[in-house]
């Protein structure tokens, strides 16, 4: 069966520093997809990113960074320079194919102080 | 990416009666998805629908207890039957779009905050 460990239930930091959050994923199958999702207090889940088991490259999208290691079974994501606005629940998500239902971690919440 | 349309976007409802949650979408989609999230909790898959056949439950969930429509490829429905407190909860619809390759991206609504009293 698959599965999406998010650890950390809870994470505060001080606008500007960086947070690194975690996601370790179970699966035994050799192809799929990992994500991360973005639930500002408004409630709408945004996407922010989809990484195939084949692609190991590390993504960098302006102050967001993932790092997706097969080893560990990981798909870290890291927001450098926090701002206020990155305040939000995030999910991290897996599924095995493109059709195939996707399974959430419990996410990540994030409070970014002024 | 298409644009998802929820209504309505919060209700409080007394307990066994039944609400139904309608889902529109700007462009037509093969799947769609309704998701749940209780209070403080992930996001859980409810039911698969396609249009022309039958929902396609999750463990847990039931047609009796969520029956789905899904009349054409822009719409759908979800009730919530004989609600009590535990039914309290955000329901979301979402759809998938492929893009150039790989899985489902979703796409989600704003949800449905539904409180039960």
């Amino acid at each position: 069966a698959q599965k999406v460990t998010q650890a950390q239930t809870e994470i505060s930091v001080v606008e500007k520093e960086d947070v690194t959050l975690d996601c370790v994923y179970e699966t035994r199958d050799t192809t799929y997809y990992l994500f991360w999702y973005k639930q500002p207090p408004s409630g709408e889940l945004v996407f922010l990113i989809r990484r195939n088991s084949f692609d190991e490259q590390n993504e960098i999208s302006g102050r967001y960074s993932w790092n997706f290691q097969k080893s560990t079974s990981s798909f870290n994501f890291t927001i450098t320079a926090s701002q206020v606005v990155d305040s939000a629940v995030y999910f991290c998500a897996l599924t095995l194919n493109r059709d195939d239902k996707i399974i959430f971690g419990k996410g990540t919440r994030l409070h970014i102080l002024p | 990416s298409a644009v998802i349309s929820q209504k309505p976007s919060r209700d409080i409802c007394q307990r066994g009666t039944s609400l139904t949650i309608q889902c529109q979408v700007d462009s037509q989609v093969t799947m769609m998805f309704w998701y749940r999230q209780q209070p403080g909790q992930s996001l859980t898959l409810i039911a698969t629908a396609n249009q022309g056949s039958e929902a396609t439950y999750e463990s847990g969930f039931v047609i009796d207890k969520f029956p789905i429509s899904r009349p054409n490829l822009t719409f759908s429905t979800l009730t919530v039957s004989n609600m009590s407190p535990e039914d309290s909860s955000i329901y979301l619809c979402s759809v998938g779009s492929l893009g150039d390759s790989g899985a489902n991206v979703l796409t989600f609504g704003a949800g449905s905050r539904l409180t039960v009293l």
